[in-house]
């Protein structure tokens, strides 16, 4: 079983839609959690930290359940901009700073 | 702030010859990360280092790889012999935690590809 799990896509919604995406990780141990965005043949780069309480950002909502070990990230309104893989990122804590991606979320907006 | 700077961007290499890449992170990170990307693995860490000292090189794949970090403003990823499964996107990050901030940067990555 992947340490993180993420529905691949693709997702493809007209603008102004709502689109959410969802991701399990299997690590009950893991601390930190991130969505990262990376866009065609560029890096990653972080989109929101998640946590524990939820968190919002503009149109761009993330929400922790530890309990259920899922993550999810939620974009209102969207626009032909979000076009983009979204990354689910989990870390465990103490020495351990390494990041461990998901494979991602294909999301296309179409005009 | 340069950001972390990766070269080179490209590498078309032929298979059985050294590859090499390199890293600078950013200035004041005290952990770098190497990365490898590709369509049917997904973002994979190779090794990390702290403080320049490599702590966990379990993802490194095989003997072929090697990673050095000889200062705090350079790393290198080296291939030798080089295998056309290493095609890949290299992607190297520095990263400086405070607290729950974890401050990830990605350098752009260098596209490798063996022939």
């Amino acid at each position: 079983r992947k340490e993180v799990e993420q529905d691949p896509g693709p997702f493809n919604v007209p603008e102004g839609a709502t689109v959410a995406f969802n991701c399990t990780y299997s690590n009950s141990a893991s601390q930190s959690f991130f969505w990262y965005r990376q866009d065609c043949r560029k890096e990653p780069k972080l989109l929101m930290s998640v946590y524990s309480s939820g968190n919002e950002d503009g149109r761009f909502t993330a929400q922790l359940n530890r309990a259920s070990q899922y993550i999810s990230l939620l974009i209102r309104d969207s626009k032909l901009s979000d076009s983009a893989t979204y990354l689910c990122v989990v870390t465990l804590s103490g020495s351990a700073r390494q990041l461990t991606f998901g494979s991602g979320t294909q999301l296309t907006v179409l005009p | 702030d340069a950001g972390v700077i990766q070269s080179p961007r490209h590498e078309v290499t032929e298979m059985g010859q050294e590859v090499t890449l390199r890293c600078k992170p950013i200035s004041g990170h005290d952990y770098l990360f190497w990365y490898r990307q590709t369509m049917m693995r997904g973002l994979e860490l190779l090794i990390y280092f702290n403080n320049n000292v490599p702590i966990d090189d379990s993802g490194m794949p095989e003997d072929r790889f090697s990673a050095k970090m000889p200062n705090a403003s350079f790393s290198t990823l080296k291939i030798q012999p080089s295998e056309p499964r290493d095609s890949a996107v290299y992607f190297c990050a520095s990263s400086l935690v405070v607290g729950n901030d974890y401050g990830y940067t990605f350098g752009s990555g260098t596209r490798l590809t063996v022939v």
